[in-house]
């Protein structure tokens, strides 16, 4: 069955600690991986799509990688307007309309 | 400004009126979609949409209905809602299914 697991479910940060967000998927084939942001109240905002194992994507504080069988998301000296759930999601190869979500890491980050 | 616009953000209904959640986009994007987001499932994708008059179910399909006669337009139809569609909903579009979704701000719809 497909899969997507996020972990930890919630995470509490000092502003500068740094750290990773985790998301593992098991998928008949892999077509993306994708990962958004979601502020309370509002939709998902997209922030990277990694297609194949070993690919790395970078945006101002975050970076994302991809394994053949996770995807981390590092957060480099986080600042507290980091705060938000991320959230990540999977296109199988065998259905490539498809999105599978995860259910997303609470991500609180504190001066 | 690019943009997903959904409407209404919130509403309560009864169960068994009939609702139409709107949805347009002016991106100009072939690719919409729905889904609806519950606490501990995450977003679960309801129905999408590859071109005007091209629909298709996606996991959770039961008691929605959806239309796409306009590119922009991909309203959401709830013939007879029930409490259990109580969710948060979402409409989003791409420019194509390999590029990341733009998400509109939700819907809120409590059935009682």
């Amino acid at each position: 069955e497909d899969q997507v697991t996020q972990s930890p479910e919630a995470l509490r940060l000092q502003e500068g600690e740094s750290s990773s967000l985790n998301c593992s998927y098991t998928v008949s084939g892999l077509r993306g991986l994708f990962w958004y942001r979601q502020d309370p109240g509002k939709g998902p905002e997209f922030l990277f799509t990694l297609y194949s194992a070993g690919e790395e994507k970078e945006k101002e504080r975050l970076k994302a990688t991809l394994t053949k069988k996770e995807s981390f998301l590092h957060i480099t000296a986080p600042k507290p307007e980091d705060s938000a759930t991320y959230l990540c999601a999977v296109r199988p190869q065998y259905n490539t309309d498809k999105l599978i979500f995860g259910t997303g890491t609470r991500l609180q980050v504190f001066p | 400004e690019a943009q997903v616009t959904q409407n209404p953000r919130y509403l309560i209904t009864v169960t068994g009126k009939k609702l139409t959640v709107t949805c347009s986009q002016n991106m100009n994007h072939e690719y919409m979609s729905w889904y609806r987001q519950d606490p501990g499932l995450g977003l679960r994708q309801i129905y999408y949409s590859m071109n005007v008059e091209v629909t298709d179910k996606g996991d959770v399909p039961e008691g929605y209905k959806v239309s796409r006669k306009e590119k922009r337009n991909f309203p959401l139809i709830l013939e007879s809602p029930s409490p259990n569609q109580t969710s948060l909903y979402f409409c989003a579009s791409s420019f194509d299914r390999g590029y990341g979704y733009t998400f509109g701000s939700g819907t809120r719809l409590t059935v009682v």
